[in-house]
């Protein structure tokens, strides 16, 4: 079964610095995977997404990641962190090989962003 | 406007009553899901609904009871409420994998306390 690991359940970050938010997968062929964002109260909302397109995802608010099959990973990106990027930020997996879908999630990662 | 839409957004209750859920989506999606968020913010997958048809149970106690009207719709509805059943629940839906759009919306969540 497929399985996000995300390393950190915090992350600390100043104002301006690079933020790099972590997710490893676990599955027996390359998966479909999101990023998604929770704002204090509020739902899910999605970032960006990876389904086998451009290893390269861009998504909004100036995040990206990349796909790298040889490191199962799934890394979180941004160049220059904004106070209203303080949120938690889930990874997420589902598997393309089965016919009816379910979307597994992370632990989250909190991204916290200092002044 | 909304494309996955929830009610109530916060419900207190008493232990030992029964409460329901309700969520729309209006993006023409087929499949539906609950998601359950506990205290530490692990989101959990309950139920999927495939065009009115239930996909995944994923072991939820018989007091939980998803209903599928039709497609745009999935309610869930809770028996005999516990202390432990207090978590926030979010309704989410999706299209298969392979549409152009695959990706899963999700409502903004119904905040449930059982005092």
């Amino acid at each position: 079964a497929q399985s996000v690991t995300q390393l950190g359940s915090h992350v600390s970050v100043s104002e301006g610095a690079l933020v790099l938010l972590r997710c490893n997968y676990s599955s027996s062929v390359p998966p479909y995977l999101f990023w998604y964002v929770q704002y204090p109260n509020q739902g899910l909302q999605l970032l960006l997404k990876y389904t086998s397109a451009a290893t390269l995802v861009k998504g909004i608010n100036g995040f990206e990641a990349e796909f790298k099959k040889s490191e199962t990973s799934f890394h979180l990106t941004k160049p220059s962190a904004h106070m209203s990027d303080a949120a938690e930020y889930f990874c997420a997996v589902s598997d393309k090989n089965t016919g009816f879908q379910k979307l597994v999630f992370g632990t989250g990662t909190r991204l916290l962003v200092s002044p | 406007d909304t494309a996955v839409s929830q009610t109530p957004k916060y419900l207190v209750t008493q232990m030992g009553n029964d409460k329901s859920i309700k969520c729309e989506q209006n993006l023409g999606h087929d499949t539906m899901y609950w998601y359950k968020q506990d205290s530490k913010k692990f989101l959990k997958i309950m139920f999927s609904y495939n065009n009115k048809e239930l996909i995944i149970n994923e072991t939820v106690p018989n007091r939980f009871s998803p209903k599928s009207p039709d497609k745009a719709h999935l309610n869930l509805h809770i028996n005999s409420l516990e202390l432990g059943d207090s978590a926030v629940y979010f309704c989410a839906s999706s299209q298969l994998p392979g549409h152009t759009n695959y990706g899963y919306t999700f409502g903004s969540g119904t905040r449930l306390t059982v005092v």
